[in-house]
């Protein structure tokens, strides 16, 4: 079992729709959560950071942590063709905030047809 | 400015030979990393370096070897390439103490 788990997709909605990016891990001493947002044939860029459970609102986007399920969670409201990308969660522990090991999900592929 | 650069962006090659990637990051970040992303898009961490040092060695083949001149570079190199190695490799750099990262454009690796 993988340490991260996220539905790579393909995921395809409308213009203007609410979409909704998951990620569940087994590791408990995750403390720091990321969503990276990747366009095709580019780097990952920081789209969130979290690190206590509860949301973290940016625009029309939203990151949201429950520790005590083990799940986090990406809202896009309003969602824009431009939106159309690989959204990636990726986590890591106490530990590894010295070492900077983040756990990557498989991402998520987000299509957004206008 | 390109805050994570690499060169080169694209790299075809064929199995046996030896190849290098280039990293550098005008960030004054502390720390660089190399990723490896496979055709399914999962990225794993191969190494890191802090303050020229290695920190993380993720169980990858000895034929990878990374190298930092000074802080703000960190080179792959690559010794008898595989079909296998072919994937994207991405550069990332983080600040001390810091669990956010910023990524380089990636080179693209294809072995022939």
């Amino acid at each position: 079992q993988k340490e991260v788990e996220q539905d790579p997709g393909p995921l395809s909605v409308p213009e203007g729709a609410i979409v909704s990016l998951n990620c569940t891990y087994s590791n408990s001493a995750f403390q720091y959560f990321m969503w990276y947002r990747q366009y095709s044939r580019k780097g990952p860029e920081l789209l969130m950071y979290t690190y206590s459970s509860g949301n973290k609102e940016d625009g029309r986007f939203t990151a949201q942590v429950d520790k005590s399920s083990k799940y986090i969670s990406l809202f896009i409201r309003d969602s824009q063709p431009s939106d159309s990308a690989t959204y990636l969660c990726a986590m890591s522990g106490l530990g590894s905030s010295n070492t900077g090991k983040l756990i990557f999900g498989q991402g998520t592929t987000l299509q957004v047809k206008p | 400015d390109t805050a994570v650069s690499q060169t080169p962006k694209y790299l075809v090659t064929q199995m046996g030979n030896d190849k290098s990637i280039k990293c550098e990051q005008n960030l004054g970040h502390d720390t660089m990393y190399w990723y490896k992303q496979d055709s399914k898009k999962f990225l794993k961490i191969m190494f890191s370096y802090n303050n020229k040092e290695l920190i993380i060695n993720e169980t990858v083949p000895n034929r990878f070897s990374p190298k930092s001149p000074d802080k703000a570079h960190l080179n792959l190199h690559i010794n008898s390439l595989e079909l296998g190695d072919s994937a994207v490799y991405f550069c990332a750099s983080s600040g001390t103490g810091e669990d956010t990262q910023y990524f380089g454009p990636g080179t693209r690796l294809t072995v022939l």
